[in-house]
């Protein structure tokens, strides 16, 4: 049974700390996006990538998030310096995309807290 | 801006009702309309899709009603269990040049009780 495997689910950290969220697409999608969930906003695109390259990230705070995808298999978020208002559940998602169609999967997510 | 507005935001249906939750949008370059279910703890999790061409989709108990001149369409949840507790998405997609953007709606909650 094929999913996305998100690490780590939860993670508690202090204001301030670097923190790192990781994503095992599928195998075999050449699309990864990342989402973040609040109750105030609602899922909100941060990057997407399409064949490792990223295409868009024009949803993520330039200043302290980064999203990359060193190999197929791994892609990252990154937050540095961590901020309270930054408490969300983070999704990752994996597609393929061929012609039109393009079903993508979510991950379980990974709940941050940041105090 | 948001682009796909969704209501009501929770809903409560008893067992064995109809479910019915409504999604508007504005851009016309949207190609493709999926309903996510996410329940909770989870990941949302595709539940039904349509295209603008087609007016209406049925899988199972869920159907997707479609009105393009309207810009709207919705989701309808008949026979509603206790086990379609959980909130729905409603997406809308364009792809402008190969890169396939998906907008969700703000979500419904629903419950549906026995």
């Amino acid at each position: 049974d094929a999913r996305v495997t998100q690490t780590p689910r939860h993670k508690v950290t202090e204001m301030g700390q670097e923190v790192t969220m990781r994503c095992q697409p599928i195998l075999g999608h050449n699309t990864v996006f990342w989402y973040r969930q609040t109750m105030m906003q609602g899922l909100e695109l941060l990057a997407y990538f399409r064949n490792r390259a990223p295409l868009d990230d024009s949803g993520m705070p330039k200043d302290r998030f980064s999203a990359e995808m060193p190999d197929a298999t791994l892609a990252t978020l990154k937050i540095q310096p961590s901020e309270p208002r930054d408490s969300a559940v983070y999704f990752c998602a994996s597609g393929f995309q061929t012609g039109g169609r393009n079903t993508i999967y979510f991950g379980e997510g990974s709940w941050l807290t940041v105090v | 801006q948001q682009q796909v507005k969704q209501s009501p935001q929770s809903l409560i249906v008893q067992k064995g009702g109809i479910s019915i939750i409504n999604c508007a949008y504005e851009n016309t370059a949207f190609d493709y309309f999926p309903w996510y279910q996410q329940f909770p703890g989870k990941g949302p999790a595709l539940l039904i899709a349509i295209r603008p061409d087609v007016s209406e989709k049925k899988e199972g108990r869920f159907t997707i009603s479609f009105n393009k001149s309207a810009k709207q369409f919705s989701l309808h949840i008949m026979d509603s269990q206790p086990g379609d507790s959980a909130t729905y998405f409603c997406a809308a997609r364009k792809d402008p040049g190969g890169y396939q953007k998906v907008t969700f709606g703000t979500g419904t909650k629903l419950q549906v009780i026995p």
